[in-house]
């Protein structure tokens, strides 16, 4: 069955970095596309980062474009999201998500990962 | 900034049919924008009930679908059940690799 499990969340002040992880298995890692999706506290969820099965292609959204870097080492099965220049509204859970779609294009999500939490203050 | 617009809340009774609809600011929902509906319920992570318009994810019972009603993206869940009762999320496809979450709809079953 599909496994998705992020890691790498916690405590980082404003401006610092961060790196999630999210390990996958129980399917073709490499032949799909991935999503990272989050959702502050008490808030709905937003899109964050779209990657190409093959990491040839990435997408952002405006709110993170510039800051967070979305990128996969097929070999590892794993996916990540580098997040600089974090600001207290990027608090939230992050969940990455696996796209329904095999190869290139993307249908939206199927999976979802459990989340974890990352919490920007000084 | 077109938005993805929700009903902020609605309530079924149990074994009642719901409809919830998910809309843009400006313009039309169609199948290119390969709505897709989540469901959460407090303190879990989201769950894929539909993608692609009208695909179940593996699992989800047939008593919810998804469709294209007039201009909007709907779910629709027949015999509505206790454990329906959470936060239902839309998502469509804005093109150029980029998507975009609606505002959610509380579902209360009462």
């Amino acid at each position: 069955q599909v496994q998705l499990v992020e890691s790498g969340g916690g405590m980082v002040q404003p401006g610092g970095s961060l790196r999630l992880s999210c390990a996958a298995s129980g399917f073709t890692f490499s032949s799909y596309g991935m999503h990272w999706v989050r959702q502050a506290p008490g808030k709905g969820l937003e899109w964050v980062a779209f990657i190409k099965y093959d990491g040839s292609k990435t997408y952002y959204a405006d709110s993170v474009k510039g800051r967070f870097t979305i990128s996969r080492d097929n070999s590892k099965n794993t996916l990540y999201l580098q997040m600089n220049s974090l600001r207290a509204e990027d608090t939230a859970v992050y969940y990455c998500a696996k796209d329904p779609l095999a190869a290139a294009g993307t249908r939206g999500i199927d999976y979802w990962g459990q989340g974890t939490l990352v919490t920007v203050s000084s | 900034q077109t938005v993805v617009t929700q009903e902020p809340s609605f309530s079924v009774s149990p074994g009642g049919t719901v409809t919830l609809t998910c809309g843009l600011s400006s313009g039309s929902v169609s199948s290119s924008y390969y709505p897709s509906w989540n469901q959460q319920t407090p303190g879990q992570a989201p769950r894929t009930l539909i993608y692609s318009t009208n695909t179940r994810s593996s699992g989800v019972p047939d008593r919810f679908s998804g469709s294209i009603l007039g201009n909007k993206a709907a779910l629709t869940i027949t015999g509505a059940q206790a454990d329906d009762e959470s936060d239902y999320y839309c998502v469509l496809y804005m093109g150029s690799g980029i998507w975009m979450f609606g505002g959610g709809t509380k579902l209360t079953v009462l």
